[in-house]
């Protein structure tokens, strides 16, 4: 079945860098954008911006710019996360979540990573 | 940036009808879509286009929209329909696009 495994939980120090892996199988990884959300402790979904696998082409969300980087390898289907100069308040599960649309994006998220747990702390 | 605003916490009783809002400029030129997160899971699309349901998600919910307000109601709630919901739509300030969440609504089904 279709479905998003992302690598396992990390714990970082506060000013690393962190980068998590989202493999897709069982549908056409460059044709579904790719969009990453967090969810801190207790808190809501915020999404971090998204990566068109079929070209690489990336947005950020403006809380993220300078800090994230989106990236993808088509020759395994896997999308990548990096999130850089750590604060305890990166503390989070990070999610992978495919968009619905089939070559266009849609905007609307079908299929969703279990979540990675991101650590930061000294 | 759009913001989406939703009410912290609505309940419900067993059976009956409740509806969960989100207002935000945005809505009134983009779609909401409507995600449900129980504890320790991922979230699940349960609307999208705003009234659009996936394949698998009951019938008991259903989206609309009116003005700058989107609506997700879910008629004859279940004791399984207790999570958090958010409704998400496209930011109206730039591009390329980007969306934004609401803060979420906790449901607690009496």
């Amino acid at each position: 079945q279709v479905q998003l495994v992302q690598s396992g939980a990390e714990v970082k120090k506060p000013g690393a860098s962190v980068k998590v892996s989202c493999k897709a199988s069982e549908y056409t990884f460059t044709g579904h954008y790719m969009y990453w959300v967090r969810q801190a402790p207790g808190l809501g979904l915020e999404l971090m911006g998204w990566i068109n696998p079929n070209n690489g082409d990336t947005n950020y969300a403006q809380n993220f710019q300078g800090r994230v980087t989106m990236t993808r390898d088509t020759s395994i289907s896997t999308a990548y996360m990096e999130l850089s100069r750590l604060r305890s308040d990166d503390t989070a599960v990070y999610f992978c979540a495919r968009d619905r649309g089939y070559y266009y994006v849609s905007g609307d998220m079908d299929v969703w990573g279990q979540g990675t747990t991101v650590t930061v702390s000294s | 940036s759009s913001e989406l605003t939703q009410d912290p916490a609505v309940s419900v009783a067993l059976g009956q009808t409740v509806r969960i809002t989100c207002q935000g400029d945005s809505l009134r030129g983009y779609y909401a879509s409507w995600y449900q997160q129980k504890p320790g899971q991922a979230p699940l699309l349960v609307i999208y286009d705003e009234k659009n349901r996936p394949s698998g998600i009951p019938d008991r919910f259903s989206g609309s929209s009116s003005g700058n307000t989107a609506s997700l109601t879910i008629t004859g709630a279940q004791a399984d329909d207790e999570a958090d919901y958010y409704c998400n739509s496209r930011d109206s300030s730039g591009h390329p696009p980007i969306w934004v969440f609401g803060g979420g609504t906790k449901l607690t089904v009496l």
